[in-house]
């Protein structure tokens, strides 16, 4: 089916492995999205991206690496995952950065031990 | 004060029910919005653009009052699968471009719908 997957849906690692989560789209947006939700917050922003090899810092950049070498894939790499970083995450995309609502994945759920 | 502001509620209403929220924004410039739901920290998913004129789909109706800076979103008759957190999003234009804040997520409203 065409859309917006995420993997792994539940991942846990231990303090100071990288780790990375991938998100794949069929859509061909140009804009891909990660976020990352708490409790008691709600959704920031990690980076984004406005096209293949064109990426930016969001609200929460701090601990986090992404690559957009190709248009369908936006992975989400930690480099060194704190206890922090646990959280669930949302990768999304859309059209354009105008009109388009977001398309969210269906998260992974990550736990640093 | 926040960029985009929503009641967090909880919201408890009995089935059949009507509840309206509200959900205000502070850039004027702001050009496009839009209400998602959210069940139980799965993904949030687009219930429905907002447009000027308003707009309905079935039950649920969007609507945009530009003067005031608010967007708003109307149940009707509630179901118990209504219950979920209802997510406005903002599109602020008037950022620049490409900023992190162009798209602006409220906090989110709770609702629930009682048997």
């Amino acid at each position: 089916d065409a859309g917006i997957t995420q993997s792994p849906r539940y991942k846990i690692t231990e303090t100071g492995r990288q780790v990375t989560l991938m998100c794949h789209q069929t859509w061909s947006h140009s804009y891909m999205f990660w976020y990352r939700q708490d409790l008691g917050h709600g959704l920031r922003l990690i980076y984004y991206s406005a096209a293949a090899d064109i990426t930016d810092k969001g609200e929460v950049p701090d601990g986090y690496v992404v690559s957009r070498s190709k248009t369908e894939n936006f992975p989400l790499t930690l480099e060194s995952a704190t206890r922090s970083q646990t959280s669930v995450y949302f990768c999304a995309s859309s059209y354009d950065r105008v009109r388009s609502p977001l398309h969210f994945g269906n998260g992974t759920r990550l736990t640093v031990t | 004060r926040k960029e985009v502001e929503q009641d967090p509620g909880p919201f408890n209403v009995p089935e059949g029910a009507t509840v309206a929220f509200n959900c205000t924004y502070s850039n004027s410039a702001s050009q496009s919005f839009f209400w998602y739901r959210q069940d139980c920290r799965k993904e949030p998913k687009l219930l429905m653009s907002v447009y000027s004129s308003g707009n309905e789909d079935g039950r649920f109706t969007a609507q945009l009052n530009r003067a005031s800076q608010y967007i708003s979103l109307l149940i009707r008759d509630s179901k118990l699968s209504d219950s979920a957190t209802y997510l406005c999003v903002v599109n602020m234009l008037g950022v620049p471009s490409g900023s992190a804040r162009q798209l602006t997520f409220g906090s989110g409203t709770q609702l629930t719908v009682l048997p």
